[in-house]
């Protein structure tokens, strides 16, 4: 199946700092969304990218559709406690199945 | 409006026993998926329906497992005699039909099985 890889696994960062994680695949994507999943709950979607050297804000997440459409990263500005849970990639390799990579927990400390 | 619903929320059987788990998708998206997401993990997609399409069940783990979707809503994702590695969070998701966001993936808060 589809290899994707996510980094970093997990992320401690003080509140107000800046993160950025990344995710990259084995082939094309010609979709990439980042979901984010608190406990308990199910993933929820924050941001889509269709299009190759797309860059496309969600309030303080920016996410960008890299121009080989084998790599996506997802950027928050200015943490805060909220932002606390599991980050999750996806792509779309051309077929309706989303693949998911492996999450990154993001902990952030008051 | 409403989103992806699910029930039950948390459901403990024991080892052999049949499980059978609802999923009621966003009112007009016509396409319907089933994932799986063990502890810590990523998701692990299951099966896929759009519409009146026979649908993609290329991620179905064993033939214990099968899910109907009657009169293009309401779907249900049966196993069978179930395993203690079958313990696990089952996530429902919908998105539009055929169009510019029908990528998009909405998922409902998902069934905790616990297989004892």
């Amino acid at each position: 199946g589809q290899q994707l890889n996510q980094s970093p696994q997990s992320m401690f960062i003080q509140e107000g700092e800046d993160v950025s994680m990344n995710c990259t695949s084995s082939s094309i994507f010609n979709t990439w969304l980042w979901y984010k999943q608190d406990p308990g709950e199910g993933p929820v979607l924050l941001i889509a990218l269709y299009k190759a050297g797309e860059l496309t804000s969600n309030g303080r997440l920016t996410a960008q559709f890299g121009i080989t459409r084998k790599d996506s990263f997802l950027n928050i500005s200015a943490s805060i406690p909220s932002d606390v849970g599991i980050y999750f990639c996806a792509g779309r390799p051309g077929a309706n199945n989303l693949f998911f990579g492996t999450g990154t927990r993001l902990t952030v400390i008051p | 409006g409403a989103g992806v619903s699910q029930s039950p929320s948390n459901k403990v059987t024991e080892k052999g026993k049949d499980v059978e788990l609802r999923c009621d998708p966003i009112s007009g998206h016509t396409a319907l998926y089933w994932y799986r997401q063990s502890l810590g993990q990523g998701l692990e997609f299951l099966i896929y329906f759009q519409g009146n399409s026979a649908p993609d069940k290329s991620g179905l783990p064993s033939d214990r497992f099968s899910a109907e979707r009657t009169g293009g809503s309401v779907s249900t994702l049966t196993i069978q005699r179930t395993q203690q590695e079958d313990s696990a969070v089952y996530l429902c998701a919908s998105s539009p039909p055929p169009g510019s966001h029908s990528y998009e993936q909405y998922f409902g808060p998902g069934t905790r099985l616990t297989v004892t």
